[in-house]
C-alpha cells in the first residue's frame, strides 16, 4: 500500500475564512511534506515533518500552520490567504526524511481557490 | 539552489511511437526519481534509480542514472493514449541531499 489520502478534493474559500487540509499516511512512513503547485510548474517544498517535529520551513508565510498531531497525520491551517495562494496543494510522505535515497509518495492534492 | 534542466519541455507525438526525456543537473546527484502527472492528481512515481549507470524499467518504461551522476533520461516505448501527462524528473544532489529538487517537467500530448 503506497497510499496517500487527502482531503478536501476541492476547496473554495474568501480571504477571511480558515480551513484545513488533511493528509493520512499508514504505510509506517516517518517523515511528511507539504508541497505547493502551481499550473503547469514543479511542485515546490512547503513544509518537512520529520518523526512529527518539524523540520524544514521554507520561508513560508505566516497564513500557512502546519500540524502533525502523529505518524499518521498532517494537517496544514489556512487563514487570511490571498489569491495567489490558489493553487495544488500536495501532501507527500516517505520512509525517513535522513536517509538520501528516500522515494517520495504523493497524495492526489487538495485544488485550492481563493477568492 | 539546485536546478535540473529536464527537456523537451513538451512533446507531439503519435500513438506507437518511442518517447525519450532527460534531465541535467550541474551538480552530482546520488538519486533519480522519475514522476507521471494527470491533471488535477498528484505525482506518481515511476522509477527510482540510486547508482551511476543503473538501468531501470517499468513495463514500457526505462530509465537511466548517467555514468556522470549529473544525468538521468527516462524512455517510453510503443507510447499509447494514456501515456498523456506531465513527466517531472526529481533528485536529490550530495550537498542538498534532504531536499528534492524537481525538474520543470515534459508536457506529453500524443495524438491517437
Amino acid at each position: 500500500d503506497t497510499e496517500v489520502t487527502q482531503t478536501p478534493k476541492h476547496l473554495v474559500m474568501g480571504m477571511t475564512n480558515k480551513k484545513s487540509l488533511k493528509c493520512e499516511q499508514h504505510m509506517g512512513h516517518r517523515a511528511m511534506y507539504w508541497y505547493k503547485q502551481k499550473a503547469k510548474k514543479p511542485p515546490e517544498l512547503m513544509f518537512v515533518y520529520s518523526y512529527e517535529k518539524l523540520s524544514i520551513n521554507e520561508s513560508v508565510p505566516s497564513r500557512f500552520s502546519p500540524e502533525c498531531p502523529n505518524s499518521s497525520l498532517l494537517n496544514l491551517h489556512l487563514h487570511a490567504l490571498q489569491p495567489e495562494d490558489s493553487a495544488l496543494y500536495l501532501c507527500a510522505s516517505s520512509r525517513d526524511r535522513e536517509g538520501t535515497n528516500e522515494k517520495l509518495f504523493f497524495g492526489s492534492g487538495t485544488q485550492l481557490s481563493v477568492l | 539552489g539546485q536546478q535540473l534542466n529536464q527537456s523537451p519541455q513538451s512533446m507531439f507525438i503519435q500513438e506507437g511511437e518511442d518517447v525519450s526525456m532527460n534531465c541535467t543537473s550541474s551538480s552530482i546527484f546520488n538519486t533519480w526519481l522519475w514522476y507521471k502527472q494527470d491533471p488535477g492528481e498528484g505525482p506518481v512515481l515511476l522509477i527510482a534509480l540510486y547508482k551511476a549507470g543503473e538501468l531501470t524499467s517499468n513495463g514500457r518504461l526505462t530509465a537511466q542514472f548517467g555514468i556522470t551522476r549529473k544525468d538521468s533520461f527516462l524512455n517510453i516505448s510503443a507510447s499509447i493514449p494514456s501515456d498523456v501527462g506531465i513527466y517531472f524528473c526529481a533528485g536529490r544532489s550530495i550537498q542538498g541531499a534532504q531536499k528534492l529538487v524537481f525538474g520543470q517537467g515534459t508536457r506529453l500530448t500524443i495524438n491517437p
